[in-house]
């Protein structure tokens, strides 16, 4: 089976930009997380989505982040305009358990570096 | 709220020796524990879990024990070999919380 997929892997842009970064989460998982991973902070939930509806966006930093799951088989997390605080690793991961031993799947992580 | 702690890395070891790396933890109500593996340039993959008092979490030869007693879920493994290389994460989800909270990571290196 395949896992969760992102894209783009790297992403280099410059300040002040958009940046759409892209998560297949893996078939007939009905959750979907967004994580980012800075030196500083650690590992951060930003939003997730249970059955494409985003339940949960209070670790979104500010307005300049926005998600969005159109359907049950993809979702972007969108940056407009980036800065260079928002360079970091983020991480798309689903799920198909809402129970407390579920288990989220990560993708790879879009390495993101805004100049 | 919930919280977790991890042993300040880097931690580096020599080929089969004895690993541990200790995990502690403060959540509400009774939570389900994780380790998570990063391995370089990957994404996080779950490496074991366990989701009630005196469970063993196990899986390639790694095991941690949840202990509500002293509120930890200390990662061990008896010999480690080169490819355990990478950064690990302990985690935790509480009651009906979606979200994960991870501890810093502990970045470990085997040398041959």
């Amino acid at each position: 089976d395949a896992g969760v997929i992102q894209s783009p892997r790297h992403e280099v842009t410059e300040m002040g930009q958009e940046v759409t970064l892209r998560c297949k989460p893996i078939s007939g998982h009905n959750s979907l997380f967004w994580y980012r991973q800075t030196m500083m902070r650690g590992l951060e939930l930003l939003i997730y989505f249970n059955n494409n509806v985003p339940i949960d966006d209070s670790g979104m930093p500010e307005d300049r982040f926005s998600a969005k799951m159109p359907n049950a088989s993809f979702s972007t997390l969108k940056i407009q305009p980036s800065e260079p605080r928002d360079s970091a690793v983020y991480f798309c991961a689903s799920s198909n358990s809402p129970e407390v031993q579920e288990t989220q799947y990560f993708g790879p992580g879009t390495r993101l570096l805004v100049l | 709220g919930n919280s977790v702690t991890q042993m300040e890395g880097p931690v580096t070891l020599s080929e089969e020796a004895f690993l541990t790396i200790n995990c502690t933890y403060t959540a509400t109500g009774y939570p389900s524990l994780f380790w998570y593996v990063q391995y370089p340039g990957e994404g996080l993959q779950l490496l074991l879990k366990a989701t009630k008092a005196d469970d063993k979490g196990s899986n390639k030869g790694f095991e941690a024990t949840y202990r509500k007693e002293t509120t930890s879920f200390h990662l061990e493994k008896g010999s480690v070999q080169v490819s355990d290389s990478a950064v690990y994460f302990c985690a935790l989800k509480s009651g009906s919380a979606r979200q994960l909270t991870f501890g810093s990571g502990t970045q470990l290196t085997v040398l041959p």
